[in-house]
């Protein structure tokens, strides 16, 4: 069964910082962008960042530019994303979600189970 | 970026049709048909419902369908039934390289 899984994620107090992580098995990882989502307490889903397949351009949401750094490597078929500064309205369930293309069209077909970021001291 | 505006609740009975809209702007909604919906059950994962405005995903019922008329995108379930309830978030490619979330819309099947 095609699966993502994330990990990594925590409690961190303001100004920290995490790395998550999103393990993909069963499709072949690098042939496909990939994307983070995230879902804040009784909100809806907000896009985070993508990375496209190989050549690995990169693309962010305003509220997360030169603090979030989403990277890949293709080797262990697995996703990052570095999240530094933190602060408390960056908590959120976070999904890794695999792109129909190898460029960001926007529909995601595979979705991970997500992982809990609380950011509070 | 703005999020896509959504009905933030619907409801409807079994049997039922109901058409959960989504607008835009010219940046997104209306600049590209790189528009998809998502279904989401609290505490599962979203699933893709509906890509490239109008295309279903192999696996999805028939009784999900898109469309578009300028800003606003649409959804359509058809044959309401019990498992439809959920969260349903629709989602565009932007003239920014980058994506936007509706704000979702709870439907209720009564």
């Amino acid at each position: 069964e095609v699966q993502l899984v994330e990990s990594g994620g925590g409690l961190v107090q303001p100004g920290g910082s995490l790395r998550l992580s999103c393990a993909a098995s069963r499709f072949t990882f690098s042939r496909y962008a990939m994307t983070w989502v995230r879902q804040a307490p009784g909100k809806g889903l907000e896009w985070v960042s993508t990375i496209t397949d190989n050549n690995g351009s990169t693309y962010y949401a305003d509220s997360v530019k030169g603090r979030f750094t989403i990277s890949r490597d293709n080797s262990k078929n697995t996703l990052y994303l570095q999240m530094n500064s933190l602060r408390a309205d960056d908590t959120a369930v976070y999904y890794c979600a695999k792109d129909r293309l190898s460029v960001p069209e926007g529909a995601y077909d595979i979705w991970g189970q997500g992982t809990i970021v609380t950011v509070s001291s | 970026q703005s999020a896509l505006t959504q009905p933030a609740s619907m409801s409807a009975s079994p049997g039922q049709s109901i058409t959960i809209s989504c607008t835009g702007t010219s940046s997104d909604v209306d600049g590209y048909n790189y528009v998809s919906w998502y279904q989401h059950h609290p505490g599962k994962a979203p699933r893709l419902m509906i890509y490239d405005l109008i295309n279903r995903p192999s696996g999805v019922s028939n009784r999900f369908s898109g469309s578009k008329s300028g800003n606003t995108a649409s959804l359509t379930i058809s044959g309401l039934q019990a498992e439809d309830e959920a969260d349903y978030y629709c989602s565009s490619y932007t003239s920014s390289n980058t994506q936007v979330f509706g704000g979702g819309t709870k439907l209720t099947v009564l």
